[in-house]
């Protein structure tokens, strides 16, 4: 997607914890979220900021920086079926439209 | 609620012919949006709507591509005529007005459109 970027795959191992970065670069914003989405499936909601922080949900975490356009989702303790592409993106000002960035593959191994 | 409900969820058809995808949001969202995923471009906003008015269509493609809301609990995409290109999964996503709810936006399972 258009100014935002995040790694195409990761690969990490079960048990370990990851952390997805995602950078964006927006003239007017108004939250950072994050969505799962496995093969085939519908994305799914895991995590929104909008505040600069941590926000902490269970095994997942999202972190904000506005100032420097930065974002990261952090997961804990992984599992296999954490084995998703995580998507992040953008709300701006204007309308309640979600701008998304390519996605990161995230492989578990055992 | 049920969520999100998309219909068709595979569809094929041939070069040329009209293709009409189906959504339902979830009851009481005011936010409609219709998204395209494919390998190569990833997930774009094609056109959304807010309260029934189409808001945004910046991202449909052509003119081939033509979307409706005529009530708050229906929405149709068009693609007439449809193109090899234009295979890919269509999401359909609804959300509550900023600050009434949650923030976040809820897709039904897509469409699966295949153009040979």
């Amino acid at each position: 997607g258009q100014n935002i970027d995040q790694p195409t795959e990761m690969t990490a191992t079960e048990g370990a914890i990851v952390q997805i970065n995602c950078t964006y670069q927006t003239s007017g914003f108004n939250g950072l979220f994050w969505y799962q989405q496995h093969a085939g499936e519908a994305p799914t909601f895991l995590s929104y900021n909008v505040l600069d922080g941590l926000e902490e949900k269970g095994r997942f975490s999202s972190f904000l920086s506005r100032s420097k356009g930065y974002s990261y989702l952090l997961l804990k303790e992984l599992q296999m079926k954490d084995s998703a592409s995580y998507l992040c993106a953008w709300r701006g000002n204007a309308g309640n439209m979600l701008t998304f960035g390519g996605g990161t593959r995230l492989m578990v191994k055992p | 609620d049920a969520g999100v409900i998309q219909s068709p969820r595979h569809e094929v058809t041939e070069m040329g012919q009209e293709v009409t995808l189906r959504c339902k949001p979830i009851s009481g969202h005011d936010y409609l949006f219709w998204y395209r995923q494919t390998m190569m471009r990833g997930l774009e906003l094609l056109i959304y709507f807010n309260n029934n008015v189409p808001i945004d269509d910046s991202g449909m493609p052509e003119d081939r591509f033509s979307a409706k809301m005529p009530n708050a609990s229906f929405s149709t995409l068009k693609i007439q005529p449809s193109e090899p290109r234009d295979s890919a999964v269509y999401f359909c996503a609804s959300s509550n007005v900023p600050g009434q709810g949650g923030p976040e936006a809820f897709f039904g399972q897509g469409t699966r459109l295949t153009v040979v």
